[in-house]
């Protein structure tokens, strides 16, 4: 068990609406990246958050954006909901000030968008 | 720009052979190569990782391989067993602190009894 919590297990969406994914851990880790991961491909980088700004991001548009809490507890936000957003949302965590640091996976989000 | 790609994406194998899956990767400033294990319904869970400094890593009946001249690293699994049944992910990453890891399309392994 990765201590990675993720909510909701499942939920869904009509196209235009907006949704809030929020991802926890059971220890503080100051770094957590958020994922996509549609259905039978890889998980695909969306954005990470290091001491709650935004430091890295992948190709998606500003319509997904993110938090990061004090106490490193996290939440993803997606506007104007699209089809093609139907897809397994994964948070993980990683620790500490290494350069190069393990990164676990929560059991992530299914979202569906009709 | 960066790209991981992997193959078999399906590996069919008799309990108890082993298991190669293999990657390549086009960014040569990654050093860090991890490896994640799918169940059905659960979130990837980190198997192994080999950084570029080493070219051999070795867990029980799992081990890692990296060619960094040729940009390619594989994953060994002996003496399957049907609880390796599963979708692995082979992965790159730059090992910085603002890094993303790049992965690739999946290998779905059946093992057979």
């Amino acid at each position: 068990e990765t201590g990675v919590t993720q909510s909701p297990t499942h939920l869904i969406k009509t196209r235009g609406q907006q949704v809030t994914l929020r991802c926890s851990s059971q220890s503080g880790h100051n770094t957590v990246s958020w994922y996509q991961q549609a259905l039978g491909q890889g998980p695909q980088f969306i954005f990470q958050y290091y001491r709650e700004e935004e430091n890295g991001r992948g190709n998606f548009p500003p319509r997904f954006s993110g938090l990061q809490f004090p106490n490193y507890s996290s939440e993803l936000n997606v506007n104007a909901l699209e089809l093609d957003d139907s897809a397994l949302y994964l948070c993980a965590i990683k620790g500490g000030d290494k350069i190069a640091t393990e990164q676990y996976f929560g059991p992530g989000t299914r979202l569906t968008v009709t | 720009g960066e790209n991981v790609e992997q193959h078999p994406s399906t590996l069919s194998v008799q309990e108890g052979d082993s298991a190669v899956i293999k990657c390549t990767y086009s960014d040569s400033a990654s050093n860090y190569f991890p490896w994640y294990k799918q169940e059905l319904g659960k979130g990837p869970q980190l198997i192994i990782d080999i950084r570029s400094n080493v070219g051999e890593k070795k867990d029980q009946r799992i081990a890692v391989t990296l060619n960094k001249t040729a940009k390619h690293f594989s994953l060994h699994i002996t003496e399957t067993q049907p609880e390796d049944s599963a979708v692995y992910f082979c992965a790159a990453s730059r090992g910085n602190r603002d890094d993303k890891i790049i992965f690739g399309k999946g290998t779905r392994l059946h093992i057979l009894p």
